[in-house]
């Protein structure tokens, strides 16, 4: 199984909105609605924002929201906050009950 | 409030055994879910490497699959981590997480650990 592909890096500006893709294969991405997403702030634990392509875990704001269309997932993060600078990755269940992580993004908030 | 804990030697010789362990506070690991460990190399992504359920039943990334073996010990409330013939490539912090969801082994981890960096060098 391979990464799941995501952009290096992206940024906006506070109060802006960015979106992170996530592009799998008709083995991950394509095939299941179960994708989810991780904010990484370096030397924490990651934590979880997104799950099951667009459900939001208790707690986490409204301003992060989740979609696919074909074999691409996408992040979104709405009014850009200075600690949304962080590291985002997308994980998807994939065939043989695996998981896929991606390459990660970097987020800077400008 | 589940909280995990990773714990085991920070450095590992070439070729032997990586051995970790994940203490779960504040839920019964044999209460459900999925349970399992992550990596991420220094300045590389996440990388999952397998899972388990309290039953035993394990499911474990393919590029790994020969040299890793997760157990879970109920009665201690904790799972571990054996990664056999280890080289510098598998130096890296290593995560422990609980896996909700229902598909086969689970989907999505929540809470993680803080991690433990394992350095493999002689």
């Amino acid at each position: 199984q391979s990464a799941l592909t995501q952009p290096a890096s992206v940024s906006g500006s506070p109060g802006q909105s960015i979106t992170i893709s996530c592009t799998g294969t008709s083995s991950d991405v394509g095939s299941y609605n179960l994708v989810s997403w991780y904010q990484h702030h370096p030397g924490k634990a990651p934590k979880l924002m997104i799950y099951e392509g667009s459900k939001r875990p208790s707690g986490v704001s409204n301003r992060f929201s989740g979609s696919k269309s074909g074999n691409t997932a996408s992040l979104t993060i709405s009014g850009l906050q200075a600690e949304d600078e962080a590291d985002y990755y997308c994980c998807s269940y994939a065939a043989g009950s695996s998981l896929v992580f991606g390459g990660g993004t970097k987020l800077t908030v400008l | 409030q589940v909280q995990l804990q990773e714990s085991g030697p920070g450095l590992v010789k070439p070729s032997e055994t990586l051995s970790l362990t994940c203490a779960v506070s504040g839920y019964s690991i044999s209460s459900g879910y999925y349970w399992g460990w992550i990596r991420q190399p220094p300045g590389k992504g996440l990388e999952w490497i397998g899972s388990i359920y309290h039953s035993g039943r394990t499911y474990y990334n393919p590029s790994l699959k020969s040299r890793v073996t997760i157990s879970v010990d109920t009665s201690k409330n904790l799972f571990s981590l054996k990664l056999s013939s280890v080289t510098a490539a598998d130096t890296a912090v290593y995560y422990c997480a609980r896996i909700g969801g229902g598909a086969g082994g689970g989907n999505w981890f929540d809470p993680w650990g803080q991690g433990t960096l394992v350095t493999v060098s002689s």
